[in-house]
């Protein structure tokens, strides 16, 4: 089944630690796409990736890195979450330059206190 | 820059009445042009695209949107609303930039079927 997965999906943390949330996809997608999800703002792009070991910023990139060492992983880390990052993450991929369906992930909530 | 609109933020009908979900964007060139469904608790799922060709494209569910060039609009249209499709929606603007392609969502338009 084509899919795209996030993990975890729920996470609860304390500022200052870092995490990681995972992504992969198993559609052997060139392009693959954050996006944090918040009331009233919708959807805002982090970053993207265009294919392997080409990323860069979308609209809201501060407090967060990404790398696309693998064509069908692409983390999101912060390394040090604040409060602010606290969020509703997605994770999308879809085919040649991004063009055409976006697929999404089931999301990640996460929260930081 | 960029942009897309959603006009209105809520939107409730009676259940089996039409429904129109407005949607605006600012862009120098024909974008590609996508409508996107969120159920509660649930990631967003396409309904519907359009690249180029035939303004008046279909989807899934039931739902068609209109491209209309000179209002830089592509509306989501339904004849009846069944009570499933409460939900968020979300318009969203594909673009190639110098660095590479980009998606912008609009805010979203919340309906809600009564």
């Amino acid at each position: 089944e084509a899919q795209v997965t996030q993990n975890p999906r729920y996470l609860i943390t304390v500022t200052g630690k870092k995490l990681t949330v995972t992504c992969s996809q198993n559609m052997n997608h060139e392009y693959m796409s954050w996006y944090r999800q918040d009331p009233g703002l919708g959807l805002r792009q982090i970053y993207y990736s265009m294919n392997v070991e080409v990323t860069d910023k979308g609209d809201v990139p501060e407090g967060y890195k990404v790398s696309r060492k693998e064509k069908r992983n692409f983390p999101l880390i912060l390394e040090s979450p604040s409060p602010n990052q606290t969020s509703l993450y997605f994770c999308a991929s879809s085919s040649y330059r991004g063009v055409g369906e976006q697929y999404f992930g089931p999301g990640t909530r996460l929260t930081v206190t | 820059a960029q942009s897309v609109t959603q006009p209105d933020i809520h939107i409730t009908v009676s259940e089996g009445a039409s429904l129109e979900l407005r949607c605006n964007y600012s862009y120098g060139a024909t974008p590609y042009l996508f409508w996107y469904v969120q159920s509660p608790g649930q990631g967003l799922q396409l309904l519907l695209k359009y690249f180029s060709g035939d303004t008046l494209v279909q989807g899934i569910k039931g739902f068609e949107a209109e491209f209309k060039r000179s209002q830089s609009s592509f509306n989501l249209r339904k004849p009846s609303v069944h009570w499933s499709d409460a939900a968020e929606y979300f318009c969203a603007v594909g673009f190639y930039s110098n660095s590479g392609y980009a998606l912008n969502f609009g805010k979203g338009t919340s309906l809600l079927v009564t």
